[in-house]
């Protein structure tokens, strides 16, 4: 079964650092999502692309965040620098182009820990 | 401002039983909800969805009841099986392709 793969699964780093994660969506998939789950929270939304376009990133902090899909398959999310309150579960998912909401696939997730 | 709560963080039900997940929203142009599962160490997957012109769909052991005057809604699993046991996320959308706002989830543990 395709899945949605993510990498690193853990990430510990000191504050003021670069961090950077990947995601390789279901192949296919042309909507990829990254989401941020703070603990004790739901996923928020930080930015969705269609192949290669933002298509949303209304929530991305973008003084430090910054996220691209150059070919429109795999993607990377970057944090530069870090703070402490990055950390989080970053999540990433996709689904066909023009899918509905249900059809979202989300990956395993990459845990960040910022010190 | 969080538009979905999901008010319980935890819930404990014995094997067998019913559990009754509730979540509530504030925005009245969310009309598609959906239920997601998370495993720890997984992502969340998609569990039930409904749309805002029915008031009840069921698959399965899962059932989700929509109450849009009250801005309610619940998810019942009938019964509850250890395999149950996960953090449970309540989603809700403006429209089947509109952007997916969470609720915190709740923690269901499932004992013997």
């Amino acid at each position: 079964e395709a899945e949605v793969a993510q990498s690193p699964r853990y990430k510990i780093t000191e504050k003021s650092q670069a961090v950077a994660f990947w995601c390789d969506p279901i192949s296919g998939h042309a909507t990829l999502y990254w989401y941020r789950q703070i603990l004790g929270q739901g996923p928020e939304l930080l930015v969705q692309f269609q192949d290669e376009s933002v298509v949303d990133d209304s929530q991305l902090p973008k003084d430090r965040f910054s996220a691209e899909r150059l070919k429109g398959v795999d993607s990377t999310l970057k944090i530069q620098p870090a703070e402490l309150g990055d950390s989080a579960m970053y999540l990433c998912a996709s689904s066909p182009s023009g899918a509905r909401a249900d059809t979202q696939y989300f990956g395993p997730g990459t845990r960040l820990t910022v010190l | 401002d969080q538009q979905v709560k999901q008010n319980s963080p935890s819930l404990s039900v014995q094997e067998g039983r019913i559990s009754i997940l509730n979540c509530d929203y504030t925005n009245s142009m969310f009309d598609y909800f959906l239920w997601y599962k998370k495993y720890p160490a997984e992502g969340p997957t998609f569990l039930i969805s409904i749309s805002s012109i029915k008031d009840k769909n069921e698959d399965g052991r899962f059932t989700v009841f929509l109450n849009k005057s009250a801005k309610h809604l619940s998810l019942h699993i009938v019964p509850s099986q250890p395999g149950d046991s996960a953090v449970y996320f309540c989603a809700a959308s403006g429209g089947s392709w509109g952007k997916l706002q969470f609720g915190a989830g709740t923690q269901v543990v499932v004992t013997p």
